[in-house]
């Protein structure tokens, strides 16, 4: 067990809807990091937040937002879903959110779009 | 640009080493992974070694650094069927804590 904590588990929607995914970070670890994986992309970082604010930003849509909340916890939003978006979405936390800290990973919201 | 490949399938028989490549073409990756995904879970760190180093023991775990031909391997020892998986490599640049991927290598343990 990493600590970190996502809900839900898996998640069945259909297109054009909207979701929210939340993650809560391990305890004192300040920053938070989306990850997406999928058959035909990967694992692709999608954005990272550190103590509520936007740190960086990878290859996230536009239809999906972020955001981190003074208790630090965040929430992935997914709007206008479409067949491609489903994916395992995977959150992970490290103290500080800089290069060589260890990324503690959750253990992923499955998201299916039908 | 940030790249990182890994052969997709690897077979043993336990008790065998296994090795697992995995080639980067960011030489701006100053820290590299490795991660297990068992079936139904998430990433679990394994090891990581730093672009200053040429070779982390941990274990049953080695692994090697060639940074002229940006090559990173992880091998290991006495390989049991609990270590079948999926294992990631993973780089990170200095300036920040995104991980760059590899697709994976199913490594697969037969008895």
């Amino acid at each position: 067990d990493s600590g970190v904590t996502q809900t839900p588990k898996h998640l069945i929607t259909a297109t054009g809807q909207r979701v929210t995914l939340r993650c809560s970070p391990r305890s004192g670890d300040l920053s938070v990091y989306w990850y997406q994986q999928s058959l035909d992309q990967g694992l692709q970082f999608l954005i990272q937040y550190y103590n509520g604010e936007e740190r960086a930003k990878g290859n996230i849509l536009e239809r999906f937002s972020a955001q981190q909340f003074p208790d630090l916890h965040s929430e992935l939003n997914l709007s206008s879903l479409e067949l491609g978006d489903s994916a395992l979405y995977f959150c992970a936390s490290s103290v500080r959110g800089g290069a060589g800290e260890t990324q503690y990973f959750g253990p992923g919201t499955r998201l299916l779009v039908l | 640009g940030e790249d990182v490949e890994q052969s997709l399938f690897l077979s043993v028989r336990e008790g065998d080493s296994s090795v697992i490549n995995c080639t980067y073409t960011d030489s701006s990756s100053t820290y590299l992974y490795w991660y297990k995904q068992e079936p139904g879970a998430g990433l679990q760190l394994l090891t990581y070694i730093f672009s200053n180093m040429d070779m982390k023991q941990d274990q049953r775990l080695t692994v090697l650094l060639n940074k002229k031909d940006k090559h990173l391997s992880l091998r290991i020892a006495d390989t049991q069927t609990g270590d079948s998986a999926i294992y990631f490599c993973a780089g990170a640049r200095n300036q920040g804590g995104k991980l760059i991927f590899g697709q994976g290598t199913e490594l697969s343990v037969k008895p």
